[in-house]
């Protein structure tokens, strides 16, 4: 099944301890994406990735950091999370140009 | 930062009935629009995708893309119960960053 994988669903962590949510998909596509979404804020583009080893900037990137070593993996890690990071984040990927994005099922991430 | 711009709703509508949704888009040269449905604490999913001015219909749902004064809409005709969610406006612009609405809330009410 093509699909978006995204791990841990569920998160609760406390400030400043670091940690890495996955995303993997296997449908071959070149682009890939962080997204997170708040209340009343919408979908926010945190990093994206054109392909391997090219990552830059979305809209909102301070406190992320993200990599992309292999076609199929595009793993977000948080240094140090603080309580403002805090939100639902998705990764999404798509072939490039303008195909439609496709969305794994999200991460709840609490930080206390 | 290029906006996208959706009516804030919430829209309710009785089962059956059309539900229009508007969207605009500050990008004068975005190339694609999406529309995205997402339920309440899941991924958004892809209902429609429209890249050429005009009517783009799939089944009960038609996107319409005016270019020239920068909209595109969602109609949802006969709409359902199962129809109640909140609908993204996505736009991708030449450099194909998408960007996305805040996002309309419909409730159809039975």
């Amino acid at each position: 099944e093509a699909q978006v994988t995204q791990n841990p669903r569920y998160l609760i962590t406390v400030t400043g301890k670091k940690l890495t949510v996955t995303c993997s998909q296997n449908m071959n596509h070149e682009y890939m994406s962080w997204y997170r979404q708040d209340p009343g804020l919408g979908l926010r583009q945190i990093y994206y990735s054109m392909n391997v080893e090219v990552t830059d900037k979305g809209d909102v990137p301070e406190g992320y950091k993200v990599s992309r070593k292999e076609k199929r993996n595009f793993p977000l890690i948080l240094e140090s999370p603080s309580p403002n990071q805090t939100s639902l984040y998705f990764c999404a990927s798509s072939f490039p140009g303008h195909s439609p994005l496709h969305f794994g099922n999200g991460t709840r991430l609490t930080v206390t | 930062q290029k906006e996208v711009e959706q009516n804030s709703g919430p829209l309710s509508v009785p089962e059956g009935a059309i539900a229009s949704l508007n969207c605009t888009y500050s990008d004068r040269g975005s190339q694609s629009f999406f529309w995205y449905r997402q339920y309440s604490g899941k991924s958004p999913e892809l209902i429609m995708f429209i890249y050429s001015n005009g009517d783009k219909e799939d089944g009960r749902f038609t996107a319409q893309l005016n270019k020239a004064s920068q909209y595109v809409s969602l109609l949802i005709r006969d709409s359902q119960p199962s129809d109640s969610a909140t609908y993204l406006c996505a736009v991708r612009d030449n450099d194909y960053k998408l960007s996305f609405g805040a996002g309309t809330t419909v409730t159809v009410r039975a």
